[in-house]
């Protein structure tokens, strides 16, 4: 089975800071990543998906790039309702998530 | 637009049963596969189980095969999960998702196991 990872699983950061989060798959995957934000208390919402695809309504401040075992989503410019819990998922058929990572304000 | 409702959540006892369900509108149902997520309270998302289009294919998360069945209805449009034996460790939000190209997912539903 396809093992996905994250990292870092939490980070701290101020508002305007460039962001990074990487998701690593055990084996290739393709394009076949998507990227979610949650917040407490509601169902997660995708922000990206085929690697590099941003959402319809998704702020262009986030971006999603990488293939085969290696992505990344950047938010090039934090701001406020960006705290929340990001997770990638692998989705070609069957699902597989990262663990999550938890951006906390500094 | 595309639309995944789920249903069929609540307050169980443990070692009871329930069935959940999902429709889907909008869209060509019999042409996707489906996956069931849940979240239990604090935790991540985590993959339960995924049924093909057909419904010839299914696979199962470790956690809860023996337990867990998902079928699908293409005639109605609806995919069930057919949970056994709940177990407390069940309590989470169920999500259905498709499996697409751009992936869909249901607003949840609550299932809380407990005496």
């Amino acid at each position: 089975d396809i093992q996905m990872t994250q990292s870092p699983s939490s980070l701290s950061a101020s508002v305007g800071d460039r962001v990074t989060i990487t998701c690593r798959a055990s084996q290739s995957i393709g394009s076949w990543l998507a990227w979610y934000q949650q917040k407490p208390g509601k169902a997660p919402k995708l922000l990206v998906h085929r690697a590099s695809i941003l959402e319809s309504g998704v702020p262009s401040r986030f971006s999603g790039s990488g293939s085969e075992t290696e992505f990344t989503l950047t938010i090039s410019s934090l701001q406020t309702e960006d705290f929340a819990t990001y997770y990638c998922q692998h989705y070609n058929n069957k699902f597989t998530f990262g663990p999550g990572t938890r951006v906390e304000i500094k | 637009q595309v639309h995944l409702v789920e249903s069929g959540g609540g307050v169980v006892q443990p070692g009871r049963s329930l069935r959940l369900s999902c429709v889907g509108s909008a869209f060509t149902f019999s042409n996707y596969g489906f996956n069931w997520v849940r979240q239990a309270p604090g935790k991540g998302l985590e993959w339960v189980t995924f049924i093909s289009s057909d419904g010839s294919n299914k696979e199962y998360a470790d956690s809860v095969k023996g337990r867990f069945s998902i079928s699908r209805d293409n005639s109605n449009n609806t995919l069930y999960l057919q949970i056994k034996t709940l177990r407390t460790e069940d309590t989470a939000v169920y999500y259905c998702a498709r499996a697409s190209f751009r992936p869909y997912w249901g607003q949840g539903t609550l299932v809380t196991v407990s005496s």
